[in-house]
């Protein structure tokens, strides 16, 4: 079973343009969570989709939004990007059934800088 | 909203001791629990978890307990080696949002 694919891995963008970053979780997982990762912030929840519906969301600005398609791949776009927001994306992928905690597996990330 | 913290940041064993992390999660409603493992440049990887119906799960070297009463839960490693020096993160998950806590980074000394 593949695991939980990213790209791109690395990218580098200047400050004010948009980013759009890509998730397809685990075949048969309809959730799939976005953070990012800072050193010395740990892991920042950004949002989570289920069934195409953001279900969740963490306290970021409204230039970090998402969105899921019917195959449950997910994207993250970052738009008038800033110097701080150079950081690891990681997106994570899970059954996400309510009810019940599940597992949930992590990408290898995206690493994006701004400069 | 679930606030989760971890304690210690930092924590540097003997190889052979035993190494403890503990968490403490605010929203009782959490009913799952897990640990993950990341080392440095890779993905973070589930070691092992714990669901709000069970006090204690062991896989081999390593074991989690789970107070609800208390609101926390621990990750124990015993007999530890160089290849267990990670940063190590708790998360608590209702339905599809994991919170994070902040992590641990463990160094094994040999």
């Amino acid at each position: 079973k593949a695991g939980v694919t990213q790209t791109p891995r690395y990218l580098i963008k200047t400050r004010g343009q948009q980013v759009t970053l890509s998730c397809s979780p685990i075949s048969g997982h309809r959730s799939v969570s976005w953070y990012q990762q800072t050193p010395g912030q740990g892991l920042q929840f950004l949002f989570e989709y289920f069934s195409e519906t953001q279900r969740n969301k963490g306290n970021f600005p409204g230039r970090f939004s998402g969105r899921q398609f019917s195959n449950s791949r997910s994207e993250m776009n970052v738009s008038t990007l800033e110097l701080g927001d150079s950081a690891l994306y990681l997106c994570a992928s899970s059954s996400g059934l309510r009810g019940q905690g599940t597992e949930a597996f992590f990408g290898q990330g995206t690493r994006l800088t701004v400069v | 909203g679930e606030n989760v913290e971890q304690h210690p940041s930092t924590l540097s064993v003997q190889e052979g001791d035993s190494a403890v992390i503990k968490c403490t999660y605010s929203d009782s409603a959490s009913n799952y629990f897990p640990w993950y493992k990341q080392e440095l440049g890779k993905r973070p990887q589930l070691i092992i978890d714990i669901r709000s119906n069970v006090g204690e799960k062991k896989d081999q070297r390593i074991a989690v307990t789970l107070n609800k009463t208390a609101k926390h839960f621990s990750l124990h490693i015993t007999e530890t080696q160089p290849e267990d020096s990670a940063v190590y993160f708790c998360a608590a998950s209702l339905v599809g949002q994991f919170y994070f806590g902040t992590g641990t980074s463990l160094t094994v000394i040999p």
